[in-house]
Protein backbone atom coordinates (compact mmCIF):
# COMPACT_ATOMS: atom_id res chain seq x y z
CA UNK A 1 0.00 0.00 0.00
CA UNK A 2 1.32 3.38 -0.98
CA UNK A 3 2.22 6.01 2.02
CA UNK A 4 3.72 8.99 2.86
CA UNK A 5 4.69 9.71 6.82
CA UNK A 6 6.06 12.92 7.70
CA UNK A 7 7.76 14.34 10.61
CA UNK A 8 7.25 15.87 12.89
CA UNK A 9 3.53 16.20 13.39
CA UNK A 10 4.74 20.06 14.99
CA UNK A 11 6.89 21.87 15.01
CA UNK A 12 7.39 25.56 16.81
CA UNK A 13 10.73 27.41 16.07
CA UNK A 14 11.59 31.28 16.66
CA UNK A 15 11.54 33.99 13.97
CA UNK A 16 14.79 33.70 11.77
CA UNK A 17 15.49 30.13 12.83
CA UNK A 18 15.72 27.76 10.39
CA UNK A 19 13.81 23.93 10.36
CA UNK A 20 13.70 20.99 8.10
CA UNK A 21 10.41 18.95 7.77
CA UNK A 22 10.92 15.44 6.84
CA UNK A 23 9.02 12.87 4.54
CA UNK A 24 9.43 9.00 4.24
CA UNK A 25 7.11 7.41 1.22
CA UNK A 26 6.53 4.15 0.17
CA UNK A 27 4.78 5.01 -3.34
CA UNK A 28 5.83 2.64 -6.25
CA UNK A 29 6.76 2.95 -8.74
CA UNK A 30 7.65 6.66 -7.99
CA UNK A 31 6.77 9.70 -10.37
CA UNK A 32 7.21 12.41 -8.08
CA UNK A 33 7.37 14.29 -4.83
CA UNK A 34 5.61 17.39 -4.19
CA UNK A 35 5.83 19.80 -1.08
CA UNK A 36 2.50 22.46 -0.49
CA UNK A 37 1.80 25.05 2.10
CA UNK A 38 -1.26 25.11 3.29
CA UNK A 39 -1.85 28.42 5.54
CA UNK A 40 -5.41 27.59 7.93
CA UNK A 41 -8.31 27.13 5.93
CA UNK A 42 -6.81 27.97 2.86
CA UNK A 43 -6.46 26.06 -0.17
CA UNK A 44 -2.33 24.28 -0.81
CA UNK A 45 0.23 26.04 -2.81
CA UNK A 46 3.25 24.22 -4.61
CA UNK A 47 6.77 24.74 -3.28
CA UNK A 48 8.04 22.67 -4.97
CA UNK A 49 8.31 19.54 -7.42
CA UNK A 50 10.87 17.11 -8.37
CA UNK A 51 11.40 13.75 -10.31
CA UNK A 52 13.78 11.26 -9.36
CA UNK A 53 16.61 12.54 -11.31
CA UNK A 54 16.39 15.51 -9.28
CA UNK A 55 18.07 15.66 -5.69
CA UNK A 56 17.66 18.94 -4.84
CA UNK A 57 15.19 22.00 -5.79
CA UNK A 58 14.81 25.55 -4.08
CA UNK A 59 12.20 28.11 -4.10
CA UNK A 60 13.38 31.49 -2.17
CA UNK A 61 13.78 30.18 1.50
CA UNK A 62 12.53 27.13 0.52
CA UNK A 63 14.97 24.36 -0.19
CA UNK A 64 13.54 20.76 -1.05
CA UNK A 65 15.37 17.87 -1.20
CA UNK A 66 15.20 14.16 -2.20
CA UNK A 67 17.00 10.61 -1.75
CA UNK A 68 15.29 8.45 -4.29
CA UNK A 69 17.26 5.33 -3.10
CA UNK A 70 16.12 5.65 1.12
CA UNK A 71 12.45 7.52 -0.63
CA UNK A 72 13.10 10.55 2.16
CA UNK A 73 12.50 14.07 1.31
CA UNK A 74 13.18 17.17 3.25
CA UNK A 75 12.06 20.46 3.21
CA UNK A 76 14.28 23.26 4.44
CA UNK A 77 13.01 26.70 5.79
CA UNK A 78 15.81 29.17 5.92
CA UNK A 79 15.62 32.25 7.74
CA UNK A 80 11.83 31.37 9.03
CA UNK A 81 9.14 34.09 9.19
CA UNK A 82 6.27 34.49 11.01
CA UNK A 83 4.22 34.20 7.45
CA UNK A 84 5.81 30.60 7.35
CA UNK A 85 3.34 29.36 9.91
CA UNK A 86 1.36 26.96 8.14
CA UNK A 87 1.04 22.94 7.43
CA UNK A 88 3.01 22.07 4.85
CA UNK A 89 2.22 18.19 3.15
CA UNK A 90 4.33 16.05 1.07
CA UNK A 91 2.42 14.27 -1.83
CA UNK A 92 3.95 11.87 -3.77
CA UNK A 93 2.39 10.51 -6.93
CA UNK A 94 2.82 7.28 -8.39
CA UNK A 95 3.33 7.00 -12.41
CA UNK A 96 0.36 5.83 -14.30
CA UNK A 97 -1.68 6.88 -11.40
CA UNK A 98 -3.05 10.10 -12.51
CA UNK A 99 -5.26 12.01 -10.03
CA UNK A 100 -6.21 9.10 -8.12
CA UNK A 101 -2.25 8.05 -7.85
CA UNK A 102 -1.44 10.63 -5.69
CA UNK A 103 -0.88 9.90 -2.02
CA UNK A 104 -1.09 13.26 0.37
CA UNK A 105 1.04 12.74 3.65
CA UNK A 106 -0.63 13.96 7.11
CA UNK A 107 1.60 16.95 7.09
CA UNK A 108 3.76 19.11 9.31
CA UNK A 109 2.03 22.13 11.21
CA UNK A 110 4.26 25.06 11.31
CA UNK A 111 4.09 27.60 14.10
CA UNK A 112 6.62 30.29 14.03
CA UNK A 113 6.74 32.98 17.24
CA UNK A 114 8.32 35.87 17.45
CA UNK B 1 -3.29 33.43 -14.90
CA UNK B 2 -2.52 30.35 -12.04
CA UNK B 3 -5.55 31.03 -10.18
CA UNK B 4 -8.61 28.56 -9.44
CA UNK B 5 -11.30 30.60 -7.91
CA UNK B 6 -14.30 28.76 -5.42
CA UNK B 7 -17.46 30.45 -4.52
CA UNK B 8 -18.74 31.11 -1.69
CA UNK B 9 -15.65 31.42 0.91
CA UNK B 10 -17.75 30.06 3.32
CA UNK B 11 -21.48 28.44 3.58
CA UNK B 12 -23.75 26.96 6.48
CA UNK B 13 -26.51 24.97 5.63
CA UNK B 14 -29.15 22.88 7.24
CA UNK B 15 -29.10 19.34 6.31
CA UNK B 16 -32.84 19.79 4.52
CA UNK B 17 -30.95 22.59 1.99
CA UNK B 18 -29.63 22.71 -1.60
CA UNK B 19 -26.41 24.41 -2.46
CA UNK B 20 -23.94 24.41 -4.85
CA UNK B 21 -20.38 25.46 -4.51
CA UNK B 22 -18.58 26.47 -7.43
CA UNK B 23 -15.14 26.49 -9.04
CA UNK B 24 -13.49 28.35 -12.31
CA UNK B 25 -10.31 28.29 -13.63
CA UNK B 26 -8.83 30.09 -16.86
CA UNK B 27 -5.61 28.47 -17.76
CA UNK B 28 -6.71 26.07 -20.02
CA UNK B 29 -6.54 22.98 -18.19
CA UNK B 30 -8.89 20.28 -19.20
CA UNK B 31 -8.63 18.05 -15.38
CA UNK B 32 -10.92 19.49 -12.57
CA UNK B 33 -11.05 17.95 -9.39
CA UNK B 34 -13.11 18.01 -5.91
CA UNK B 35 -11.32 17.30 -2.58
CA UNK B 36 -12.73 17.45 0.80
CA UNK B 37 -10.36 18.09 3.93
CA UNK B 38 -11.34 17.79 7.90
CA UNK B 39 -9.49 19.80 9.99
CA UNK B 40 -5.47 18.85 10.60
CA UNK B 41 -6.21 15.68 7.65
CA UNK B 42 -5.13 15.58 4.01
CA UNK B 43 -7.56 16.70 1.37
CA UNK B 44 -9.67 13.21 0.10
CA UNK B 45 -9.79 12.92 -3.49
CA UNK B 46 -13.78 12.90 -4.19
CA UNK B 47 -13.93 13.47 -7.81
CA UNK B 48 -12.11 14.06 -11.28
CA UNK B 49 -13.22 15.53 -14.47
CA UNK B 50 -11.83 14.93 -17.68
CA UNK B 51 -12.21 16.59 -20.70
CA UNK B 52 -15.90 17.71 -19.04
CA UNK B 53 -16.32 13.90 -18.12
CA UNK B 54 -16.53 12.48 -15.39
CA UNK B 55 -13.23 9.96 -14.89
CA UNK B 56 -13.18 8.91 -10.97
CA UNK B 57 -15.54 8.86 -8.07
CA UNK B 58 -14.13 7.77 -5.22
CA UNK B 59 -17.01 6.08 -3.62
CA UNK B 60 -18.90 9.06 -2.71
CA UNK B 61 -22.66 9.59 -1.08
CA UNK B 62 -25.27 10.63 -3.79
CA UNK B 63 -25.41 13.49 -1.30
CA UNK B 64 -23.04 15.21 -3.51
CA UNK B 65 -23.07 15.93 -6.95
CA UNK B 66 -20.88 16.97 -9.65
CA UNK B 67 -21.35 18.58 -12.34
CA UNK B 68 -19.02 20.08 -15.22
CA UNK B 69 -20.88 22.36 -17.64
CA UNK B 70 -17.95 23.40 -19.50
CA UNK B 71 -13.99 22.94 -19.42
CA UNK B 72 -13.56 25.93 -17.10
CA UNK B 73 -16.12 25.60 -14.69
CA UNK B 74 -16.58 22.85 -12.10
CA UNK B 75 -20.02 22.46 -9.59
CA UNK B 76 -20.75 20.63 -6.87
CA UNK B 77 -24.20 20.17 -5.79
CA UNK B 78 -25.04 19.69 -2.34
CA UNK B 79 -28.26 17.86 -1.17
CA UNK B 80 -29.35 16.44 2.32
CA UNK B 81 -25.76 16.89 4.22
CA UNK B 82 -25.15 15.46 7.27
CA UNK B 83 -23.39 17.24 10.27
CA UNK B 84 -20.28 15.22 9.41
CA UNK B 85 -19.95 16.55 5.68
CA UNK B 86 -18.65 19.73 7.43
CA UNK B 87 -14.91 20.23 5.93
CA UNK B 88 -13.16 22.39 3.83
CA UNK B 89 -13.45 21.90 -0.61
CA UNK B 90 -10.88 22.20 -2.14
CA UNK B 91 -11.08 22.67 -6.12
CA UNK B 92 -7.94 21.77 -7.82
CA UNK B 93 -7.23 21.70 -11.60
CA UNK B 94 -4.01 20.53 -13.86
CA UNK B 95 -3.19 20.38 -17.56
CA UNK B 96 -4.28 16.55 -17.84
CA UNK B 97 -5.68 14.27 -15.65
CA UNK B 98 -3.65 10.78 -17.68
CA UNK B 99 -0.27 12.25 -16.23
CA UNK B 100 1.51 11.86 -12.90
CA UNK B 101 3.47 14.88 -13.69
CA UNK B 102 1.15 17.77 -13.93
CA UNK B 103 1.12 20.30 -11.37
CA UNK B 104 -2.37 20.13 -9.51
CA UNK B 105 -2.97 23.98 -8.66
CA UNK B 106 -5.67 24.24 -6.31
CA UNK B 107 -8.15 26.99 -5.22
CA UNK B 108 -8.63 28.35 -1.65
CA UNK B 109 -11.65 26.17 -0.74
CA UNK B 110 -15.34 26.69 0.19
CA UNK B 111 -15.47 25.94 4.49
CA UNK B 112 -19.05 24.11 4.54
CA UNK B 113 -20.66 23.83 7.79
CA UNK B 114 -23.71 21.94 7.76
CA UNK B 115 -26.26 22.06 10.62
Amino acid sequence: KNQVEQSPQSLIILEGKNCTLQCNYTVSPFSNLRWYKQDTGRGPVSLTIMTFSENTKSNGRYTATLDADTKQSSLHITASQLSDSASYICVVSAWGGGADGLTFGKGTHLIIQP
Amino acid sequence: DTEVTQTPKHLVMGMTNKKSLKCEQHMGHRAMYWYKQKAKKPPELMFVYSYEKLSINESVPSRFSPECPNSSLLNLHLHALQPEDSALYLCASSQDQGSSSYEQYFGPGTRLTVT
